[in-house]
C-alpha cells in the first residue's frame, strides 16, 4: 500500500515566519500529490495540485514543490489566518490517501 | 457559488445502515466525478469512494468495499453513501466533495459541510 507521511507533526512559528512542511511517498508518485489546510470545524480547503500549482483565490505566499517521492508545502510569510492543520494528498492510483497532516499553532 | 448541502448522519448501532445524502448547487452537478472522504480524530482523512458523471464507474476504499454504496441522481443533483454492516471504525465525519474541474476526479475542491455518523451502542 501506498503511505504518506508528513513532517513535522506540530510546527510552531510566529506571523511573518517562512515555514515548510514536508510530505513523503513510500513509492514515487510523480507530480500527483494536492494540499489542503483544514481549520477546527470545517472542512478541508484545496490549496495546490500537482505538487505545484496554486488553486485558484489562494494567496501566493503559498507555494508547492517535489517529485517522486518528496514534496514541500511551503508559506513564504506566515499570517494570521495560516494558523491550521495542513494535510498532503497523493492521486497515483485510485486509492487516493492523504498524509496525517501537519498542525501549524502560533 | 458551488455549495454541497449534507443530511443523514447520526447515532447507528454496530451491524446498522445509514444513507448518506449530499444535494449540490451552483453547478452543473452532471458534468463532475464526486466523492465521499471521511476523517476520524485518529486515523486523519480517508477517501471512501468515488463515482463517475453518469454513474457507470465507482471506486472504493479496500476497507468499505461490499459494505458501502456510493450513488448519484443528477436530475436531483443529489449524491449518496448508503453504508451497511457498520462497525464502531466507521465513526466519522462524512465529507461529500466535488472535483476541481470537469476533466479530474482526482483531488477535491469543494466540500460539503460533512455529516457526523456515529456507530455505537
Amino acid at each position: 500500500d501506498l503511505q504518506m507521511t508528513q513532517s513535522p507533526s506540530t510546527l510552531s512559528a510566529s506571523v511573518g515566519d517562512r515555514v515548510t512542511i514536508t510530505c513523503r511517498a513510500s513509492q514515487s508518485i510523480d507530480i500527483w500529490l494536492a494540499w489542503y489546510q483544514q481549520k477546527p470545524g470545517k472542512a478541508p480547503k484545496l490549496l495546490i495540485y500537482k505538487a505545484s500549482i496554486l488553486e485558484s483565490g489562494v494567496p501566493s505566499r503559498f507555494s508547492g514543490s517535489g517529485s517522486g517521492t518528496e514534496f514541500t508545502l511551503t508559506i513564504s510569510s506566515l499570517q494570521p489566518d495560516d494558523f491550521a492543520t495542513y494535510y498532503c494528498q497523493q492521486y497515483s492510483n485510485y486509492q487516493r490517501t492523504f498524509g496525517p497532516g501537519t498542525s501549524v499553532e502560533i | 457559488e458551488v455549495q454541497l448541502v449534507q443530511s443523514g448522519g447520526g447515532l447507528v448501532q454496530p451491524g446498522g445502515s445509514l444513507k448518506l445524502s449530499c444535494t449540490a448547487s451552483g453547478f452543473t452537478f452532471s458534468n463532475y466525478w464526486m466523492s465521499w472522504v471521511r476523517q476520524t480524530p485518529g486515523e486523519g482523512l480517508e477517501w471512501v469512494a468515488n463515482i463517475k458523471q453518469d454513474g457507470s464507474e465507482r471506486f472504493y476504499v479496500e476497507s468499505v468495499k461490499g459494505r458501502f454504496t456510493i450513488s448519484r441522481d443528477n436530475a436531483k443533483k443529489s449524491l449518496y453513501l448508503q453504508m451497511t454492516s457498520l462497525g464502531a471504525e466507521d465513526t466519522a465525519v462524512y465529507y461529500c466533495a466535488r472535483a476541481l474541474t470537469v476533466a479530474t476526479n482526482e483531488y477535491f475542491a469543494h466540500w460539503g459541510q460533512g455529516a457526523l455518523v456515529t456507530v455505537s451502542s
